[in-house]
Parts: C-alpha cells; structure tokens; sequence
C-alpha cells in the first residue's frame, strides 16, 4: 500500500511555463518533505514544511502543506532545464519509528 | 562540504561474493540509514540505527546487514548478492529519532551492480 501518491508521475514541458505537482495521502504526517534528485545522485532536501497551510518559497519553487497535513504541493514558476529531475515527497509520522514515508516521485523534464 | 559520504560511488560485485557499502557524516547526527533504490522508484528503507539501537524493516531480506561502529560510520553488507540486488544504495542521516519528527540528509549514493 503506498502511502503517499504523487501526481503526475511523469510532466514534460517547455521552458518558462508553471506546473504543479501534487502529494496526496489519506493519513496526517507531522511534517513533509520535498526532495529532488539528478541521476545518479542521492536525493537533495529542497524543503521542510511542519504546519498545517504552511506555505515556503524557494527562489521559483514554492511549497504548499494543506491545512489537514494529508497533502501538499510544488509550484514551479517559469521552469528552467535546471528543474528537471525527480521530485519526492516524503512524509514523516509523529509516531513509532522516524521513517520516512517516500512518495511514488514525479519526473520533470523541462525542455529547452 | 559534504555531510553524508559514501563509497565508492560506483560498486561492481560478482554474484554471490560479499561486498559491503561505507557512509560516514560529518553532521554528528544520532540516527542514521541505508535505502535501496531501483530505477524510477522511490527510495525504501532498509534499516536504520538510532545511535546504536538497529531498527531492521520487516521486509529486509535476511542478506542485508548493517554496522555501526561508531556515531560517523555505518556499513550495509550484503552477504550473497544477487542479480535483483543491483540499485542504487542510499544512506541518510538525522538529528533526532523515533517519536521525533526531523529532517533526513542523504548522500550522493553508491550504484551497485552485480554481474
């Protein structure tokens, strides 16, 4: 059972354009994740969100937590080639062992 | 400067002969772990160490062991790799541990591959 499901898992668009990727879970975590990672390489920290509606910016990326801490969402404001990785989100429970919960990943290409 | 370390990057192994895997941090963190990760899928957990408490997944095939000699180092052994083990071995580290919500750091990864 994958407890977190992302969306889409595969986007391909043009330089400049927006996109958003979704994060969706039917279970509360005390925080979220964003990670992204190049090929062959370990996954980046992009973010940490912890409160319900928290919203963060990164340069052109921002990070919305839905009120509920189910669900949260990428923004990526005018892609650049540099974006194109895979995104993960990851959730973290309050309880039992800290894992992380590693969402399906969703695969951005942004073409020239 | 990085913080989690891993070699080598790049792990060549013959079917059924040991081979283990080396991550060390700098962050002085207490809980560390090992994933694997295979093509276009998110990482999965293998284990992980809360200082020096071993926390194994339910899942972890009986092959894969783990060693933490102290709070820099930890080892992933696999025993008698197979074909299926060929992935991408990613080791993370935490501040805090179980009940506590905290950010994970990974490394860069070793790719294994088995011939």
């Amino acid at each position: 059972t994958q407890l977190l499901e992302q969306s889409p898992q595969f986007l391909s668009i043009q330089e400049g354009e927006n996109l958003t990727v979704y994060c969706n879970s039917s279970s509360v975590f005390s925080s979220l994740q964003w990670y992204r990672q190049e090929p062959g390489e370990g996954p980046v920290l992009l973010v940490t969100v912890v409160t319900g509606g928290e919203v963060k910016k990164l340069k052109r990326l921002t990070f919305q937590f839905g009120d509920a801490r189910k669900d949260s969402s990428l923004h990526i404001t005018a892609a650049q080639p540099g974006d194109t990785g895979l995104y993960l989100c990851a959730g973290a429970r309050q309880t039992g062992a800290n894992n992380l919960f590693f969402g399906t990943g969703t695969r951005l290409t942004v073409i020239p | 400067d990085a913080m989690v370390i891993q070699n080598p990057r790049y792990q060549v192994t013959q079917f059924g002969k040991p081979v283990t895997l080396s991550c060390s941090q700098t962050l002085n963190h207490n809980v560390m772990y090992w994933y694997q990760q295979k093509s276009s899928q998110a990482p999965k957990l293998l284990f992980h160490y809360y200082d020096k408490d071993f926390n194994n997944e339910a899942d972890t095939p009986d092959n894969f062991q783990s060693r933490r000699p102290n709070t820099s180092f930890c080892f992933l052994d696999i025993r008698s790799p197979g074909l299926g083990d060929a992935a991408m071995y990613l080791c993370a580290t935490s501040r805090e541990g179980p009940g506590i919500t905290d950010t994970q750091y990974f490394g860069p990864g070793t790719r294994l591959t088995v011939l």
